[in-house]
């Protein structure tokens, strides 16, 4: 899978929109991009995914350049409940179902 | 109604001894998945069946040996524990091939392996 990379870290206030970047330069044309996050000792829990589109759902948004070479993870009104660890993730519509996690984002959300 | 559960939730044990833990989901999935996370907080595939045959098996040493009774369990035994063994283990579940790319998966809550 396509690699990605993330700033280790941000922070946030409470109630306030976060913007949570990843670039993937080398993605490929069946690299759909997937959003997880990992709350303090839970599993990882998925958020969000798009292919070429942005994406809103209820959790978040996804902005997705037009080259698809970076994406934006879009938290509109952050609580302290979304501080966790942000994976943005690349997965190959050919490779199966594996998902391949890197360090990711950690959030901290301030009150 | 927890959608992917886990037996037990701790786990301690001496180095040498044999365990498993066991995987569950309630969601009609076709697939399962087990993942480790080390100390480092690394979260790495381990294997992963669909509809009860092995797909995925990431180079882990044969004392890990997973089990898939039916496509609702996947339990994961360990042989000959050792002190890296230690880790929290997470269990997953998918919709099965053919949903590309798109296929969320749900994540169990994890066991905490303490290997002494």
């Amino acid at each position: 899978d396509a690699k990605t990379t993330q700033p280790n870290s941000m922070e946030s206030n409470e109630e306030e929109p976060v913007h949570l970047p990843c670039n993937h330069s080398t993605i490929s044309g069946t690299d759909y991009i997937h959003w997880y996050r990992q709350l303090p000792s839970q599993g990882p829990e998925y958020v969000i995914h798009g292919l070429t589109s942005n994406v809103n759902n209820r959790m978040a948004s996804l902005a997705i350049a037009e080259d698809r070479k970076s994406s934006t993870l879009i938290l509109h009104r952050a609580t302290l409940r979304d501080a966790a660890v942000y994976y943005c993730i690349l997965r190959d519509e050919t490779s199966g179902s594996r998902l391949t996690f890197g360090e990711g984002t950690q959030l901290t959300v301030n009150p | 109604d927890t959608a992917v559960s886990q037996t037990p939730k701790y786990l301690v044990t001496q180095m040498g001894n044999d365990k498993s833990i066991k995987c569950e989901q309630n969601l009609g999935h076709d697939t399962m998945y087990w993942y480790k996370q080390d100390s480092k907080k690394f979260l790495k595939i381990m294997f992963s069946y669909n509809n009860k045959e092995l797909i995925i098996n990431e180079t882990v040493p044969n004392r890990f040996s997973p089990k898939s009774p039916d496509k609702a369990h996947l339990n994961l035994h360990i042989n000959s524990l050792e002190l890296g063994d230690s880790a929290v283990y997470f269990c997953a579940s998918s919709r099965g091939f053919g949903h590309g790319g798109s296929n969320e998966q749900f994540f169990g809550p994890g066991t905490r392996l303490t290997v002494l």
